[in-house]
């Protein structure tokens, strides 16, 4: 699987947009952009997951670029609650293992 | 449970001892997954099952570490003689399938050999 590299750390302030870039430059064609989240004291949870296309869901956007080398991770109206470390990995649609690094760690502040 | 659930959330075991830590995954998820997590580092991959077979350990830092699904759902870890080094807290996940479908983690147990 292609290695990803994040900032270590980053801030933002409660209610505005949080956006967490990833690079993946050497992502194949078959390969997904996966995010997760961890909270202080408990397991991974899932956020989005994309191919190529933009992607929404209920808690994020996901914005690949077009030669698919980076992508970011928007939260549209950033929470105390999303404070965590954010894991950006990408995996083979055949894969299983997420290969997590180091990921970022966001700090909303009030 | 709606969840994955672990047990026991912590333990605490002496240096040489033998321990067990258990993963009840989501009803119906046939993959199975065991993950490792030190201070300060992201979670790594240990072993992944696919329904009662270990379809890849090649996570696994040593014959001192087992897992086993006998039945496709409950999954055990097993750490013979255990040193200081595998202290860490130890994640279990499940989904569906394998592939290209979200795992979705218990809170891990945390254990500490002294």
């Amino acid at each position: 699987d292609a290695k990803t590299t994040q900032p270590p750390s980053m801030d933002c302030a409660e209610g505005r947009a949080a956006n967490l870039p990833c690079n993946h430059s050497t992502i194949s064609g078959n390969e997904y952009v996966y995010w997760y989240r961890q909270i202080h004291s408990q397991g991974p949870q899932y956020i989005i997951h994309g191919l190529k296309n933009n992607e929404t869901n209920e808690m994020a956007s996901l914005i690949i670029t077009e030669d698919r080398k980076s992508s970011t991770l928007i939260l549209p109206h950033a929470t105390l609650r999303d404070t965590a470390v954010y894991y950006c990995i990408v995996k083979a649609n055949s894969g299983y293992a997420l290969n997590f690094g180091k990921g970022t760690s966001l700090l909303v502040t009030p | 449970g709606a969840g994955v659930s672990q047990t026991p959330s912590n333990k605490v075991t002496e240096k040489g001892k033998y321990v067990e830590l258990r993963c009840d995954p989501i009803s119906g998820h046939t993959a199975l997954y065991w993950y490792r997590q030190s201070l300060g580092q992201g979670p790594e991959f240990l072993i992944y099952f696919q329904g009662t077979g270990a379809a890849d350990d090649s996570g696994l830092p040593n014959d001192r570490f087992f897992a086993v699904r006998p039945e496709g759902s409950v999954s055990t870890l097993k750490i013979q003689r255990t040193e200081r080094g595998d202290s860490a807290v130890y994640l279990c996940a499940s989904s569906l399938r394998a592939g290209n479908t979200e795992a979705f983690f218990g809170q891990g147990t945390r254990l500490t050999v002294v």
